[in-house]
């Protein structure tokens, strides 16, 4: 199992650009999840999943729409970068009801935007 | 809602044990994390322990859980270079339906020889 995988690693955008972040996972999770990580502030939830066909806003969703494209794909999508979006996305799923709700992160996009 | 707090930096030397602290707001919180990031990774899951717990031993790793003073703490026994990383602590609160973990801030160990 690949688990949480992300693409792109790395992307450089300039202000007003747009750009999809993609992220699947092979664990047959029903909550996926979209983070970013500044320094200093730990980990602060974008959006999330619940389930295949729900997705709800997370404490920082301005600037940032969501699409969970299936049970295994969950995209986070940027309309028109800001620096203040600079920052490191994880996305991470989740087994959901009924188990131990731990989250498994993919390895995370490095995004900066000048 | 929900606050986590850790603090921000341990430095220890080579063979000792560390410590890293949590304190947490929310007393109804139903499982408790502890995540590990190491440079340039994504996090990585270390061991969880639920809230009718006291503690919690996995191999180097003990986790104590004080429910009265909402207080968890993370020992890594014989901690070794490879244990130098960010750890993250976690809670999941029942408010948002379960679906959310609550993250402190990370607590950056360094380890010296």
């Amino acid at each position: 199992n690949a688990g949480v995988t992300q693409t792109p690693k790395f992307q450089v955008l300039k202000t007003g650009q747009s750009m999809t972040l993609q992220c699947a996972q092979d664990m047959n999770h029903n909550s996926m999840y979209w983070y970013r990580q500044d320094p200093g502030m730990g980990l602060r939830l974008i959006y999330y999943s619940a389930s295949e066909g729900t997705t709800d806003k997370g404490e920082v969703p301005n600037g940032y729409n969501v699409s969970r494209l299936n049970k295994r794909e969950f995209s986070l999508r940027l309309e028109s970068a800001a620096p203040s979006q600079t920052s490191v996305y994880f996305c991470a799923s989740s087994p959901g009801t009924g188990g131990t709700y731990e989250q498994y992160f993919g390895p995370g996009t490095r995004l900066t935007v000048t | 809602g929900e606050d986590v707090e850790q603090s921000l930096f341990l430095s220890v030397r080579e063979g000792d044990s560390s410590v890293i602290n949590c304190t947490y707001t929310d007393s109804s919180s139903t499982y408790l994390y502890w995540y590990k990031q190491e440079p340039g990774a994504g996090l990585q899951l270390l061991t969880y322990i639920f809230s009718n717990m006291d503690m919690k031993q996995d191999q180097r790793l003990t986790v104590l859980l004080n429910k009265k003073d909402k207080h968890l703490s993370l020992r890594i026994a014989d901690t070794q270079t490879g244990d130098s990383a960010i750890y993250f602590c976690a809670v999941l609160p029942p408010s948002g339906g379960y679906n959310k973990l609550i993250f402190g801030a990370g607590t950056r160990l360094a380890v010296h020889p």
